[in-house]
């Protein structure tokens, strides 16, 4: 089963307003990571927090991670019809720092219209 | 973009038949992933490999064998192919670092569609 949970599952919102997207997932974790997908295309990482940061910027997106709540909330500033795309969240909850259990579990995504 | 590709792009094949997709690296990373996407599933972990020859199964493994002989090199086999196999199939590839994940870099997809 999914680790992450997004929501919502869709918005839409008109060009120059902010958008939010949460994720609540399960189990304790050592980082958390939001990634864009494109329609038709592979997803591609945004931004990155581990377990011990509670917040972080990279240009228009804000990214805060609560563990007490299991939850994390990406918000993009200034909407542009660009920013359009599914957005998943994902969580490396791996065990085993000797390197045979690295891998993520990904939500079902957000939807999110940016419309002009 | 990272150095991933992935082929075929896309096949039509018939329930019953193997079918062999290919993920190749230019990275040398050491973690390689397969991921299936289908609506209202979101990403699902197939099969991963955290080095040559060691590969271990993800969530929806069933139906579905990897093998990794090389670095740049992960195949993803359908033995047999069903119609529920029809999906996007996706590559991920990943360094790892210390005791933390680092992040995925994805390749474009395979759409695999099984009549």
């Amino acid at each position: 089963s999914q680790q992450g949970e997004e929501d919502p599952q869709a918005l839409s919102i008109q060009e120059g307003e902010n958008a939010t997207m949460n994720c609540s997932y399960k189990t304790s974790i050592n980082n958390l990571q939001w990634y864009r997908q494109n329609s038709g295309r592979g997803l591609v990482h945004l931004i990155l927090i581990r377990s011990n940061e509670r917040e972080k910027h990279s240009g228009r997106l804000r990214v805060t991670l609560d563990t007490s709540k299991k939850s994390s909330s990406l918000l993009i500033t200034a909407s542009r019809a660009a920013d359009t795309a599914s957005y998943f969240c994902a969580t490396d909850a791996s065990r085993n720092s000797g390197g045979s259990n690295y891998k993520l579990t990904f939500g079902k995504g957000t939807l999110l219209t940016v419309n002009p | 973009d990272a150095g991933i590709t992935q082929s075929p792009r896309h096949k039509v094949t018939e329930t019953g038949t193997p079918v062999t997709l290919r993920c190749h690296q230019t990275e040398n990373h050491r973690y390689m992933y397969w991921y299936r996407q289908d609506p209202g599933h979101g990403l699902r972990l197939i099969h991963y490999s955290y080095g040559v020859k060691d590969t271990d199964k993800g969530e929806v493994s069933d139906g579905y064998s990897v093998s990794r002989s090389k670095t740049e090199d992960f195949l993803l086999t359908l033995e047999s192919a069903t119609s529920s196999q029809t999906s996007v199939y996706f590559c991920a590839i990943s360094r790892g670092s210390g005791g933390n994940l680092e992040t995925q870099y994805f390749g474009p997809g395979t759409r695999l569609l099984v009549l």
